[in-house]
């Protein structure tokens, strides 16, 4: 199993619609979840992190994270033309003492129509 | 500013040829990361260094080495034992305690093999 997969994609949405995207990981003890979005040819920039069970809003963004199901997700409300990017979603791990790992999946890309 | 500096933005390589990517951050963060982009793929780990001096292999490290001797400094070389080296090449750093660290990245390298 790799250790953090995204839906694969890609996810075509209308203007103004809800966008879900979703992301699962395979070390229970991961730490921290990260939503980063990537234009193309660009590198990559923080959207939102989430480190605690249950949602985070931020704007039109909300993240959701479900340890027990060793989930987490990503909700773009009223999604925007700019919004059409790749979503990464990375997860930090405990490797031992203090040695962090940080994981990324293949990424969703996002389509939204005008 | 502080940030996070890569370059050359693009790199050609000729084949059996080594070539070193340079990344440098002003952060004063711990933790630096090398990741290899591939065409519609997300960010795969090559390696990854934790304190001066000390770096672990990630997922793809095969065929690339690094060194660690200043905080500020990462660099990656490429070398010919690496078959297909041409991707997109990112580094990034995050401090390393906390679990909301987010990690900062350059803008990449474009390297081509011609």
């Amino acid at each position: 199993q790799k250790e953090v997969e995204q839906n694969s994609g890609p996810l075509s949405v209308p203007e103004g619609a809800i966008a879900s995207l979703n992301c699962t990981y395979s070390d229970r003890g991961s730490q921290s979840f990260f939503w980063y979005r990537q234009y193309s040819g660009k590198s990559p920039e923080l959207i939102m992190f989430i480190y605690s069970n249950g949602d985070k809003e931020d704007g039109r963004f909300t993240a959701q994270l479900n340890k027990a199901s060793q989930y987490v997700s990503l909700l773009i409300r009223d999604s925007q033309p700019s919004d059409s990017a790749t979503y990464l979603c990375a997860v930090k791990s405990l490797r031992g003492g203090s040695n962090y790992k940080l994981t990324f999946g293949k990424g969703t890309l996002l389509t939204v129509n005008p | 500013d502080g940030g996070i500096t890569q370059s050359p933005k693009y790199l050609f390589r000729k084949e059996g040829q080594n070539v070193t990517l340079s990344c440098e951050q002003n952060l004063n963060h711990d933790a630096m990361y090398w990741y290899r982009q591939d065409p519609g793929q997300g960010l795969r780990l090559i390696y990854y260094s934790q304190i001066v001096n000390d770096f672990q292999k990630g997922d793809i490290a095969e065929g690339y080495s690094v060194s660690r001797e200043k905080k500020e400094s990462f660099p990656l070389t490429v070398t010919s034992a690496q078959k297909n080296p041409t991707a997109f090449y990112l580094c990034a750093s995050t401090q390393q305690g906390g679990r909301a660290t987010e990690a900062f990245f350059g803008q990449g390298t474009r390297l081509t093999v011609v």
